[in-house]
C-alpha cells in the first residue's frame, strides 16, 4: 500500500521569502506524484504533477517540485511567496493501474506581511 | 465551463437518519471519485466509477455507505443510519478518461456533513 507523509502541519513564512513544503511517500511500485492547493472555502486545485521524465516539475503560481526517487520525496518550493499563497497544500500519490489518490495530511502555509 | 458541483454544500442531520450527497461531474468526464476529509486531515479515498461501473469501493468504511452512478454522470453517495463519526467533508472529483498515467482529478467544493 502507498502512504504519504507531509512533515510539517503548519509553515509560517514572511512575504517574499522562499518556502519549501516537504512530502515523503512510500510505495513498492512506480508512482505518480501530485501537489494540490486548497484555498479557504474552495475545492482542491492541482498545482503540479510528476508522471515521468524530468524530475523538476513546474506548476502554476510559480511553484515547482522535485521528484527524488532515492529519498522518496517530492518537496514543493517557491522562491518568493505572496500573501495570496496562504492556503493548505496537499501532496498525493497515485500508482499505475489504480486511479485513486492517496493524500498526505496537509500543510497549512501562512504568509505574514 | 462549469466545474464539479456538489449538493448540498452543508448538511446537518440527526444521528440515525439517512443522507444522500450528490455530485455532478464536469460534462464528458468518464471517471468520478468520492473522498472523505476529516478536519485537519487530507482527503481519504472512498470509491470511484468509470462510466456507471463502480470500479473500486475498498475505501467505503462499512455497509452503511453506498454510492451509485446509474447513467454514468451524476453520482449519489448515501449514508444510512448516520453516526457522529460520519461527520466530515465529503469531496467529489472527476477526471477525463481512463489513461495511465492518470488524468488530473478536478475536485468539487465538497459537502460538509454534521451529524448531531
Amino acid at each position: 500500500a502507498q502512504s504519504v507523509t507531509q512533515l510539517d502541519s503548519q509553515v509560517p513564512v514572511f512575504e517574499e521569502a522562499p518556502v519549501e513544503l516537504r512530502c515523503n511517500y512510500s510505495s513498492s511500485v512506480s508512482v505518480y506524484l501530485f501537489w494540490y492547493v486548497q484555498y479557504p472555502n474552495q475545492g482542491l486545485q492541482l498545482l503540479l504533477k510528476y508522471l515521468s521524465g524530468s524530475t523538476l516539475v513546474k506548476g502554476i503560481n510559480g511553484f515547482e517540485a522535485e521528484f527524488n526517487k532515492s529519498q522518496t520525496s517530492f518537496h514543493l518550493r517557491k522562491p518568493s511567496v505572496h500573501i495570496s499563497d496562504t492556503a493548505e497544500y496537499f501532496c498525493a500519490v497515485g500508482v499505475q493501474g489504480a486511479q485513486k489518490l492517496v493524500f498526505g495530511q496537509g500543510t497549512r502555509l501562512t504568509i505574514n506581511p | 465551463g462549469a466545474g464539479v458541483s456538489q449538493s448540498p454544500r452543508y448538511k446537518v442531520t440527526k444521528r440515525g437518519q439517512d443522507v444522500a450527497l450528490r455530485c455532478d461531474p464536469i460534462s464528458g468526464h468518464v471517471s468520478l471519485y468520492w473522498y472523505r476529509q476529516a478536519l485537519g486531515q487530507g482527503p481519504e479515498f472512498l470509491t470511484y466509477f468509470n462510466y456507471e461501473a463502480q470500479q473500486d469501493k475498498s475505501g467505503l468504511p462499512n455497509d452503511r455507505f453506498s454510492a451509485e452512478r446509474p447513467e454514468g454522470s451524476i453520482s449519489t453517495l448515501t449514508i444510512q443510519r448516520t453516526e457522529q463519526r460520519d461527520s466530515a467533508m465529503y469531496r467529489c472529483a472527476s477526471s477525463f478518461g481512463l489513461a495511465n498515467p492518470p488524468y488530473e482529478q478536478y475536485f468539487g467544493p465538497g459537502t460538509r456533513l454534521t451529524v448531531t
